[in-house]
């Protein structure tokens, strides 16, 4: 069946980078993302990767997927206070609808 | 346009009771999902809707819940006999099929607490 897994629980000091890591069971899965999630509210997207790319920065930020692997995770360079929060990764499920299949998020705390 | 915007936020409401929320998806997006998510759980699929059409429900969707979206725009979630384990956050997204990327943004949910 379609499973997403991530770690729990990462703390980081201020200016650190952080790295969250994520395995995901769907070899055909077409996209896989990001989300995080701040304390009381929804989602906010954060990057996405196609499945045929290795690698995809933007500003801050750095995904990389193993596909042989099933291994996805996200590099946060200079991490911020401000980055603290709950991080997703997701895959889209079988099927063409489109519907997201998530892990149980990483906590990122990261101290001043 | 601001993004999706979910009503209520808030819903606490007790057993047995009937409760409606609602959800406007950015203008032109042609999908819109539901998923539910407890604490410390990431979200689950519920249903999503493609233009007016509901075409996919998950086996999590009871026959207590119904979802509408009568002119592909807004849509209405609805949960029958409210039972405590129904206490959850519901998230709403959208998003255009036509984008490379099929991104789903999400509105700020609605959390509800059954008493």
């Amino acid at each position: 069946g379609e499973d997403v897994e991530q770690s729990l629980f990462l703390s980081v000091r201020e200016g650190d980078s952080s790295v969250i890591n994520c395995t995901y069971t769907d070899s055909s899965s077409t996209y896989l993302y990001w989300y995080k999630q701040e304390p009381g509210a929804g989602l906010q997207l954060l990057t996405y990767i196609f499945s045929n790319m290795d690698m995809k920065q933007d500003q801050r930020l750095t995904v990389l997927l193993n596909k042989k692997d099933k291994h996805l995770s996200l590099r946060i360079a200079d991490t911020q206070t401000g980055d603290s929060a709950i991080y997703f990764c997701a895959e889209v499920g079988s099927g063409n609808t489109g519907k997201l299949i998530f892990g149980q998020g990483t906590t990122l705390q990261v101290k001043p | 346009d601001t993004g999706v915007s979910q009503d209520p936020r808030h819903k606490i409401t007790k057993r047995g009771q009937n409760v409606t929320f609602r959800c406007d998806p950015i203008s032109e997006h042609n999908r819109l999902y539901w998923y539910r998510q407890t604490l410390g759980q990431g979200p689950e699929f519920l249903t999503y809707f493609q233009n007016e059409a509901q075409l996919e429900k998950s086996r999590l969707l009871s026959d207590r819940f119904s979802a509408e979206r009568p002119k592909g725009s807004f849509s209405t979630l609805e949960i029958q006999r409210t039972e405590q384990g129904d206490s959850a956050m519901y998230l709403c997204a959208s998003s255009l099929i036509e984008t490379s990327g099929h991104e789903q943004f999400f509105g700020p949910g609605t959390r509800l607490t059954v008493l």
